[in-house]
């Protein structure tokens, strides 16, 4: 079973918007609204920033939207800043029990 | 507060079996679906089982199948993920994870263990 696939690495300039794509299939992304994104910075377990594709948990910033379309989701993070480089993660529910997470992107503030 | 706390870091020789530890307190395990996710050197996140919130019914993903127990004690909120037959690339972090639920949505992970390094070198 493979992972969601993501880009490799997004960059952007400090107050920039980027958007990270995260591609999928007819049995996860495009079957359910479980899109969940994490962010993991190093050495750090992974924080959730966006779940049930466009819901942002009280504390996360608001310049962190999801959305999704057919079988991509998508998350922008617009006004970048400094602390946002770190890797970040999609994850979707996939068949009637099992999830996945996406390969992974690398966020870059130049 | 929710806190999951996972037991400390292991080293194994190939084709043995590992089993990590999760205390979590702060919230009703009967509530809760709980995860297991790894994470390999330098690598991305990997799904691996969850548990549902009565602890009887699993779901593994399926590189895992046979290998794999996922299990609860509710009497002292203790999860477990035992793993066997172990291989050198199955050296990672292991990670705990909670289950969120906001109403009618779910299946994103709340609250993450500080993870369990495993090491299998012979």
């Amino acid at each position: 079973q493979s992972a969601l696939t993501q880009p490799a690495s997004v960059s952007g300039s400090p107050g920039q918007s980027i958007t990270i794509s995260c591609t999928g299939t007819s049995s996860d992304i495009g079957a359910y609204n479980s899109v969940s994104w994490y962010q993991q910075h190093p050495g750090r377990a992974p924080k959730f920033m966006i779940y049930g594709v466009t819901n942002r948990p009280s504390g996360v910033s608001n310049r962190f939207s999801g959305s999704k379309s057919g079988n991509t989701a998508s998350l922008t993070i617009s006004g970048l800043q400094a602390e946002d480089e770190a890797d970040y993660y999609c994850s979707s529910k996939r068949g009637s029990t099992n999830y996945v997470f996406g390969t992974g992107t690398k966020v870059t503030v130049l | 507060q929710v806190q999951l706390v996972q037991s400390g870091a292991e080293v194994k020789n190939p084709g043995a079996s590992v089993k990590v530890s999760c205390k979590a307190s702060g919230f009703p395990l009967i509530t809760y679906y709980m995860h297991w996710v790894r994470q390999a050197p330098g690598q991305g996140l990997e799904w691996m089982a969850l548990i549902n919130p009565n602890g009887v019914s699993t779901a593994y993903a399926e590189k895992f199948q046979g290998r794999i127990t996922v299990t609860r004690d509710a009497s002292t909120s203790m999860f477990y993920m035992e793993l066997r037959t172990l291989r050198f690339e199955d050296t990672a972090l292991y990670y705990c994870a909670r289950e969120g639920r906001d109403g009618s949505i779910w299946g994103y992970l709340d609250y993450w263990g500080q993870g369990t390094l495993v090491t299998v070198s012979s």
